[in-house]
């Protein structure tokens, strides 16, 4: 049973260029979420998508935004980026079963702007 | 949402018993109380989830106090591939405004020999 997979691994990019991050959930998972996660921090919420829309939205500009498709897997993507925007970018997928519900991450994508 | 207080370093040595103590003090009646093990440059891990009392599976033990202000991750005979970063974090997976759940710094455990 794959766990989630995030896709590419590292990413160099520069000030101002777009990115776009991609990410396949657990098998049986519908949901998607994805987060920030800047060096010696804790990962920063920046929005879940279920049903194919956007569900729930951390403190992120529009910069930030992101898609899922039919299968369930999610894209994020980052506009105009800043220096600022470099960190792991984390995707976690879960089920929404009703009342007991655990995110499951993926490995990351490290995106590094120059 | 309840944010939650962990201390920002630990040691211990192979073979003892850790326990690391969060404090949520404004936890909510719906909130569940999970664990995460992140290792550098990885995606976090479950450890562990629970709503009061205690929980145990194969890697810990969770207890968490009548008042549920408290939890503890206990991790028995830990071996110095345990050292990593634990988070805790409380929300409620079943609400609408599930999935927020606020991510501290977490308690980064060093296992020495």
């Amino acid at each position: 049973d794959a766990g989630v997979t995030q896709s590419p691994t590292h990413l160099i990019k520069t000030r101002g260029q777009q990115v776009t991050l991609r990410c396949s959930p657990k098998s049986g998972h519908d949901t998607v979420s994805w987060y920030q996660q800047a060096l010696g921090q804790g990962p920063q919420f920046i929005f879940q998508y279920y049903e194919e829309e956007e569900r729930q939205r951390g403190n992120f500009p529009d910069r930030f935004s992101g898609h899922q498709f039919p299968n369930y897997s999610s894209e994020l993507n980052v506009n105009a980026l800043l220096l600022g925007d470099s960190a792991l970018y984390l995707c976690a997928s879960s089920l929404r079963v009703f009342w007991v519900d655990t995110q499951y991450f993926g490995p990351g994508t490290r995106l590094t702007v120059l | 949402l309840a944010k939650t207080t962990q201390p920002i370093s630990m040691d211990s040595y192979e073979g003892q018993e850790v326990n690391i103590t969060c404090s949520h003090n404004n936890i909510a009646t719906n909130d569940y109380i999970t664990w995460y093990q992140q290792f550098p440059s990885q995606g976090p891990r479950f450890i562990i989830q629970g709503y009061k009392t205690k929980v145990t599976n194969e890697v810990a033990s969770l207890f968490i106090p009548a008042d549920r202000k408290s939890s503890t991750l206990s991790l028995p005979r830990v071996s110095l591939s345990d050292t990593a970063v634990y988070y805790c974090l409380v929300g409620d997976p079943g609400g609408d405004s599930n999935y927020q759940l606020i991510w501290g710094a977490g308690t980064k455990l060093i296992i020495k020999p």
